[in-house]
């Protein structure tokens, strides 16, 4: 059973740093891009990065563009986000997804979520 | 960036009809779209893939057409269990987008 756990989330000062994990589970993991997705409270979806099999490619959204950094650990089957400079419209909960489904670029897997909440 | 445009917003249905979301893009995306339903509280699942293929383990009553611009996700005959946000997203050109969603509900 395919599996993805989100963890590192909680309340964080605007100007600070946090780190997403996403521990995956129950497929290949160094065979799938994989991806972060958010979600701000009331609000709707937001694609924020991806990275390929290998980590050596990462595409991000022009308002995380510089302050994110989406990485991998394929021995460890974690997927990772590295969030500098936080704002609060970076406010949101964060999924963890996989890109595996359709023809390889639709998210057929998700994790439950972790929120996090840039607030002083 | 390509613009994502879901109508109406929300859409008040009783069991057993034919239920009809719009999608709209602001530009060609070349059936680049899938549909993703979100149950209130729960992640996403992932629907319907490239325009009109239904996932693994989806009901048949959901169905997806379109082209160009213009795309539709379809419900056959509403089930209680339908009722969730409805999101379309491209992926043809980055960034990726999402649409703001249609939030389903029984009327």
């Amino acid at each position: 059973e395919v599996q993805l756990v989100e963890s590192g989330g909680g309340l964080v000062q605007p100007g600070r740093s946090m780190k997403l994990s996403c521990a995956a589970s129950g497929f290949t993991f160094s065979s799938f891009p994989m991806a972060w997705v958010r979600q701000a409270p009331t609000k709707g979806l937001e694609w924020v990065a991806t990275i390929s099999t290998s980590g050596g490619s990462t595409y991000y959204r022009d308002s995380v563009k510089g302050r994110f950094t989406i990485s991998r650990d394929n021995a460890k089957s974690t997927l990772y986000l590295q969030m500098n400079s936080l704002r609060s419209e970076d406010t949101a909960t964060y999924y963890c997804t996989r890109e595996g489904g359709g023809y390889g670029f639709s998210f057929d897997y998700w994790g439950q979520g972790v929120m996090v909440t840039v607030s002083s | 960036d390509i613009q994502m445009t879901q109508s109406p917003p929300v859409l008040s249905a009783s069991v057993g009809d034919r239920v009809t979301l719009s999608c709209k893009a602001s530009q060609n995306i070349n059936k680049n779209l899938d549909w993703y339903q979100q149950k209130h509280g729960e992640a996403p699942k992932l629907l319907i893939y490239y325009t009109n293929n239904l996932q693994t383990g989806i009901p048949s009553r959901f169905s997806g057409s379109g082209s160009g611009t213009d795309y539709t996700l379809t419900i056959s005959s509403l089930q209680p269990e339908d009722v969730a946000t409805y999101y379309c997203y491209q992926y043809n050109s980055g960034p990726w987008t999402f649409g703001g969603g249609t939030k389903l509900e029984l009327k």
